[in-house]
């Protein structure tokens, strides 16, 4: 079956580390992005990506950043300048322009 | 930017009774709204859209209507079923498909 895999789906930082969380789609989209979700809050767009090789800050890019050398993988990489990480990040594909996101299950990570 | 409204945050229901959700947005260049259920843990998963030069949109129990001249568009569900109970994302996005524009969700509970 066509989808979105994210790995791991729970990960622990300890401060000061960087960590990637992964993301691959066999879907054959274009398109992916990252959005993060706080509780309580809408989902906020981290980086996105329309074709392999290039990608754009979304609203809150600061301390993460990404790479898009395959069409089918979008890895995010928080970094140690993001000081508030704990969070839910979910990754989202779409193939065009017709319909809305399918997202994948989420990486739930924590700050320890 | 676009900005989305989202209301109740919070909504109760006894089984077999509607609920609405209601969405606003602000940028008239939106011009696809989808809405998401999210269950505990897991992505958000497509369950609805509608355009903007279309008025309303049913899918058995769900229905969607759009008022562009309010700028608002809001999610009917009948006859709720325990299994409704999640959270729910209204979005708007335009054309370019770039960027999606999320509300910040209601947690309906439907009570048996």
């Amino acid at each position: 079956d066509g989808g979105i895999t994210q790995s791991p789906k729970y990960l622990f930082r300890k401060e000061g580390q960087n960590v990637t969380l992964s993301c691959e789609q066999n879907l054959n989209h274009d398109a992916m992005y990252w959005y993060r979700q706080d509780p309580g809050q809408g989902l906020r767009l981290i980086y996105y990506s329309q074709i392999v090789n290039d990608f754009q800050k979304g609203d809150i890019a600061e301390g993460y950043s990404v790479s898009r050398e395959k069409k089918e993988s979008f890895p995010l990489t928080v970094t140690s300048a993001q000081k508030n990480p704990t969070a839910f990040y979910l990754c989202a594909s779409t193939g065009d322009r017709a319909g809305g996101y399918t997202f994948g299950s989420g990486t739930r990570l924590t700050v320890v | 930017g676009e900005n989305v409204e989202q209301h109740p945050s919070t909504l109760s229901v006894q089984e077999g009774d509607s609920a609405v959700i209601k969405c606003t947005y602000s940028d008239s260049a939106s011009n696809y709204f989808p809405w998401y259920k999210q269950e505990l843990g897991k992505g958000p998963q497509l369950i609805i859209d509608i355009r903007s030069n279309v008025g309303e949109k049913k899918d058995q129990r769900i229905a969607v209507t759009l008022n562009k001249t309010a700028k608002h568009f809001s999610l009917h569900i009948t006859e709720t079923q325990p299994e409704d109970s999640a959270v729910y994302f209204c979005a708007a996005t335009a054309y370019n498909f770039n960027k999606f524009y999320f509300g910040s969700g209601t947690k309906l509970n439907v009570k048996p």
